[in-house]
């Protein structure tokens, strides 16, 4: 089983800061298969990153993801008010179970 | 526009039966897979199974094989979520969401239903 753990659990940053959010799996994930949520209190999750690094369909530019192996990081570059809520990073692996999350870093205004 | 319009709300005692619903729309429901996603109260995201509505190919995760039963019908656009014996343990919110064939090359989930809340309690 392939465990996520995301970095660090809560992020206090101001609007028009950069934030860097980290998700570190247990064993190497192929970049195909990591991708990125965002989810807002009484909302679904949104898809905000598929593949690592590519956006969603309608996700502004600030977004972007990078990374391989073991190490993948969300970038927010100017955070926007809208921006502040629960991030989570997924990956698919072959072994059962075949989905997993992480815990989520809450990023929340300073 | 894609959507999925999941049934509403339950309030369940423990030992009864229970029956979720996700329909979807503005696409072809047959050719994407559809997955449950279980939100424990003030908790991550956990993922429960997945369906391949075109030919109810279903995958499940070991924490949730032989607790719920996942199904679809096809004809109706329309994929199930469901408990035989709910328990208290089970209260929490579900979500379904889609996801595009695994002959893409990408893992991930587009778009989400609105989630139904299930409270299970004496």
């Amino acid at each position: 089983e392939i465990v996520l753990t995301q970095s660090p659990g809560t992020l206090s940053l101001s609007p028009g800061e950069r934030a860097t959010l980290s998700c570190r799996a247990s064993q190497s994930v192929s970049s195909s298969y990591l991708a990125w949520y965002q989810q807002k209190p009484g909302q679904a999750p949104r898809l905000l990153i598929y593949g690592a690094s590519s956006r969603a369909t309608g996700i502004p530019d600030r977004f972007s993801g990078s990374g391989s192996g073991t190490d993948f990081t969300l970038t927010i570059s100017r955070l926007e008010p809208e921006d502040f809520a629960v991030y989570y990073c997924q990956q698919y692996g072959s072994s059962p179970p075949l989905y997993s999350f992480g815990q989520g870093t809450k990023l929340e205004i300073k | 526009e894609v959507q999925l319009v999941q049934s509403g709300a339950e309030v369940k005692k423990p030992g009864e039966s229970l029956k979720l619903s996700c329909k979807g729309s503005g696409y072809s429901f047959t050719s994407y897979w559809i997955a449950w996603v279980r939100q424990m109260p003030v908790k991550g995201l956990e993922w429960v199974g997945i369906i391949y509505p075109g030919d109810s190919d279903t995958r499940y995760s070991p924490s949730f094989q032989g607790q719920v039963t996942i199904s679809a019908d096809k004809s109706i656009d329309t994929a199930y979520l469901q408990w035989n014996s709910l328990k208290a343990s089970d209260t929490a919110i579900y979500y379904c969401a889609r996801h595009p064939k695994y002959s893409s090359g990408y893992r991930y989930f587009d778009f989400w239903g609105q989630g139904a809340l299930v409270t299970v309690s004496s």
